[in-house]
């Protein structure tokens, strides 16, 4: 089976922009989450989304907004970008086994806000 | 402040040498994960660790899970090159909550 896939790995955005991160789960997983990984911070979860509904969700700003569609692909959005907005933004898909979650990473997308 | 302590942050060892990471908290977590993450890849996981007291061995990989399920370890013996990443504990509270990482260990194996 292919991975996880993200689009694009690299993005260049100014202050104020918005941008859109997408992301490709492995076929039959149905869960999608999102994370934001910076050198400070270290790996925060932003949101988790579960058959085209938000499941579960971090304690980040409303301007981090995400949605998934019928097929399981996903999309963040960040709007108003902050320079503290950079950061790799990682998806993991996850599938479900003996009742235990095992969560599969993308490479990321790695973000420059200038 | 981080709910998994992750220690030391950074580690520099010759190949051949033996070293240890540490993942502690002061909560119960029901499983706890560790992860490798080389650059410019997301975190692979390695293994899963579930009951107390638990030790799992990957080659030279050994994990051990507390028996209070509070803390963990990671030892790699005979380290290699290959072996440089950064590793990530991640801890799972209950079933249908998302995982809590720990801050990392960056992990160097010189040749």
């Amino acid at each position: 089976k292919a991975g996880v896939t993200q689009t694009p790995r690299y993005l260049i955005k100014t202050r104020g922009q918005q941008v859109t991160l997408s992301c490709s789960p492995i076929s039959g997983h149905r869960s999608v989450s999102w994370y934001q990984q910076t050198p400070g911070q270290g790996l925060q979860f932003l949101f988790e989304y579960f058959s085209e509904t938000q499941r579960n969700k971090g304690n980040f700003p409303g301007r981090f907004s995400g949605r998934q569609f019928s097929n399981s692909r996903s999309e963040m959005n960040v709007s108003t970008l902050e320079l503290g907005d950079s950061a790799l933004y990682l998806c993991a898909s996850s599938l479900v086994v003996s009742g235990r979650e095992t969560q599969y990473f993308g490479p990321g997308t790695r973000l420059l806000v200038l | 402040t981080q709910l998994l302590e992750q220690s030391p942050q950074f580690l520099s060892i010759q190949e051949g040498e033996n070293l240890t990471v540490y993942c502690n908290s002061s909560s119960v977590f029901s499983s706890l994960q560790w992860y490798r993450q080389e650059p410019g890849e997301g975190p692979v996981l390695l293994v899963t660790v579930v009951t107390g007291g638990e030790v799992k061995k990957l080659k030279r990989l050994t994990f051990q899970f507390g028996d209070a399920r509070k803390d963990s370890s990671l030892h790699i013996t005979a380290a290699q090159p290959g072996d440089t990443g950064l590793y990530l504990c991640a801890g799972d509270k209950a079933a249908g909550n998302k995982l809590t990482f720990g801050g990392g260990t960056r992990v160097l194996v010189k040749p």
